[in-house]
């Protein structure tokens, strides 16, 4: 069973669509979170929920929304998409938010806008 | 949260035993160490974490000096598998405090 799984797995899109990627965890985990990773490899945090509410957001701008439906989903819908937009984004999970339990990833969603 | 300071890359025979350096000399007393790697695009990947103490699982071996102001994952028998890059973490754990990844060391386990 995968632990933390996203869908989809790749997403090509134009420059001001609107795209949703979902993200869910079956490790009965309190707090979720989402990171990107640009070109340059460089893995940034951008939002992190704890039982449902937003307790981080990194300085991302509000074209992008996560939505947390229940502990067990955590999504991220992104409005007017641009070039810069384009990257990996990973999900991630872990037990408590001020605990000393390890995130738990999953495989990542491209990214593309053409 | 404390920074890390790690080499950019190293090599590693493939069947000896990785040894990837950290230096956290700023870091705090509630401040664990945590290890992760990333297979090409893959998910980073949780491999260790400590506080103090030497810590060993399936994957690695974790040694952190006395004084805490450095630490080295140890990988016992590297596979080209293991090729990655490899990021150590330091957090406060009670704290709200995130995880913050810095550039990491990319490990090439050679054949």
């Amino acid at each position: 069973d995968t632990a933390v799984s996203q869908t989809p797995k790749y997403l090509v899109t134009q420059m001001g669509n609107d795209k949703s990627i979902k993200c869910e965890q079956n490790l009965g985990h309190d707090t979720m979170y989402w990171y990107k990773q640009d070109s340059k490899k460089f893995l940034k945090i951008m939002f992190s929920y704890n039982n449902k509410e937003l307790i981080i957001n990194e300085t991302v701008p509000n074209r992008f929304s996560p939505k947390s439906p229940d502990k067990a989903h955590l999504n991220l819908h992104i409005n007017s998409l641009e070039l810069g937009d384009s990257a990996v984004y990973f999900c991630a999970s872990r037990k408590g938010v001020s605990d000393n339990s390890p995130l738990h990833f999953g495989n990542g969603t491209r990214l593309t806008v053409t | 949260d404390a920074k890390t300071t790690q080499p950019p890359s190293m090599d590693c025979a493939e069947g000896r035993a990785a040894n990837l350096p950290c230096n956290h000399s700023t870091i705090s007393g509630n401040e664990y160490v945590y290890w992760y790697r990333q297979i090409h695009s893959q998910g980073p990947q949780y491999i260790i974490h400590g506080l103090k103490n030497n810590e060993t699982n399936e994957m690695a071996s974790l040694i952190i000096t006395e004084d805490r102001k450095s630490s080295t994952l140890i990988l016992p028998h590297a596979t080209l598998r293991d090729t990655a890059v490899y990021y150590c973490i330091v957090r406060a754990w009670n704290t709200g405090n995130q995880f913050y990844f810095g550039t990491g060391t990319s490990l090439t386990v050679i054949p």
